[in-house]
């Protein structure tokens, strides 16, 4: 069975750095790509980032570039959103998922964490 | 970067009702590349439709999908009580991906 966990939320003041981690099991995490997808409270889903399986990063959203960072461990079965520069409007669930194949018409998500929560506050 | 617009923003219903859920695209989604997700409350989003009109495992067939180019629609033909939610469609065909803003789907 197909498991993805994050870890990492909390309470960051604006201007701080958080990482998140998404632990994943039941499938061979190096053959596969993963995405970020985070939600404000009460808004609609924001796609962020992908990673290929060996680590190539997409193009991010314009409203993170510069700022988050994507990666991987594939020995630990591991995938990282770094986030620097945090503000107000970075608030929100960041769920992680896993791509359905490699490839464009992969990029669909039958597999997501339960997501963590972000709050960007003094 | 592509805009999917949602509409309507809510629609309220009744059960065995239905629906008809559209997401037009600022320009035209390459090869059908567009993927339609269920969301309820307190829960990760649920894959129902990709390209445009294929149904993901284990999705009733009462959910269907179709529409190309520019002009996308899900369709649940007879509402049963667990399908109130909040449904997004997603474009992948971008490097850019993005996700229509999401229409409620309520109980009238």
């Amino acid at each position: 069975e197909v498991q993805l966990l994050e870890s990492g939320g909390g309470l960051v003041q604006p201007g701080g750095s958080l990482r998140l981690s998404c632990a994943a099991s039941g499938f061979t995490f190096a053959s596969f790509p993963m995405t970020w997808v985070r939600q404000a409270p009460g808004k609609g889903l924001e796609w962020l980032s992908a990673i290929g399986a060996s680590g190539d990063t997409t193009p991010y959203a314009d409203s993170v570039k510069g700022r988050f960072t994507t990666s991987r461990d594939n020995s630990k079965s591991t995938l990282y959103l770094q986030m620097n520069s945090l503000r107000a409007e970075d608030t929100a669930v960041y769920y992680c998922a896993k791509y359905s194949a490699s490839g464009t018409a992969g990029r669909v998500y039958a597999h997501w964490g339960q997501g963590t929560l972000v709050t960007v506050s003094s | 970067e592509i805009v999917l617009t949602q509409s309507p923003g809510t629609l309220s219903l009744s059960p065995g009702e239905r629906a008809t859920l559209s997401c037009r695209a600022s320009q035209s989604v390459t090869s059908s590349y567009l993927a339609w997700y269920q969301q309820k409350p307190g829960q990760a989003p649920r894959l129902l439709i990709y390209g445009a009109s294929s149904r993901a495992t284990g999705i009733p067939d009462r959910f269907s999908g179709s529409g190309s180019g520019t002009d996308f629609t899900l369709t649940i033909s007879r509402l049963e009580p667990e399908d109130f939610a909040v449904y997004y469609c997603h474009q992948y065909g971008s490097s850019l991906q993005t996700f229509g803003q999401g229409t409620k789907l309520e109980i009238k």
